[in-house]
């Protein structure tokens, strides 16, 4: 069970929006403590899609953005592409049992 | 050009101790505000966080793992070492270290991981 939740899955056509939904409480999200996104294509590393809860570091195309309010976070992909299908996750900090790093479930994307 | 790579895969039997390297480069540990972590993903499950050592010594350690784990220097200051002792069939992973950035907690250079079965 991970402190931050997320869907299991979404999908979307080629060309289409989706948004990933990751949602915290007041020990993480809700406390101020940053949101942070990773894309991880099969069989490759872990890359850094957003940090501080909306901004992308150099090379992530301007399709994905993220925000952040009250103790939840998203991420957008517009203009989908097959080259988008991967997982994805919302990591923050928390406060509960120690103070440590969270990461979401993973949210599996598919572009149909 | 910053890379990060964990030592050899590794096979372990159960209760046995697991000691993983991390060797980087295109950073340096005593820069303020720097950390190497290490993050798992089991096969089939999500990334899971394990610890991180920072330029200033300070560690953190996942609740769930904290009596079981260690997290160092290792003698060659490019080098973080990583101990989980008492190793169950359940801690096989793919285990990544990873630079950390200390003032917002991201993680933005990864390794790229090595495998670590316990059988």
């Amino acid at each position: 069970q991970s402190v931050l939740t997320q869907p299991p899955s979404v999908s979307g056509a080629a060309g289409q929006r989706v948004t990933i939904s990751c949602t915290g409480s007041s020990s993480n999200i809700g406390a101020g403590y940053y949101v942070h996104w990773y894309q991880h294509l099969p069989g490759t590393v872990p890359k850094l899609l957003v940090y501080n809860n909306d901004k992308r570091p150099p090379g992530v195309p301007d399709r994905f953005s993220a925000s952040k309010s009250g103790t939840s976070a998203s991420l957008a992909i517009t203009g989908l592409q097959a080259e988008d299908e991967a997982d994805y996750y919302c990591q923050s900090y928390d406060t509960t049992l120690g103070a440590n790093v969270v990461f979401g479930g993973g949210t599996k994307l598919t572009v149909l | 050009q910053i890379t990060l790579k964990e030592s050899d895969p590794a096979l372990v039997e159960p209760t046995q101790t697991l000691t993983l390297t991390c060797t980087f480069s295109g950073f340096s540990l005593t820069t303020s505000g720097l950390g190497v972590g290490w993050i798992r993903q089991p096969p089939g499950k999500a990334l899971e966080w394990l610890a991180v050592i920072y330029w200033n010594d300070d560690k953190g350690h996942s609740p769930s793992l904290k009596n079981r784990l260690s997290i160092t220097k290792g003698t060659s200051k490019n080098q973080v070492v990583l101990t989980l002792t008492n190793m169950d069939p359940v801690d096989t992973a793919t285990y990544y270290c990873a630079r950390t950035q200390r003032d917002f907690f991201y993680m933005d250079v990864w390794g790229r991981g090595t495998t670590v079965t316990v059988s």
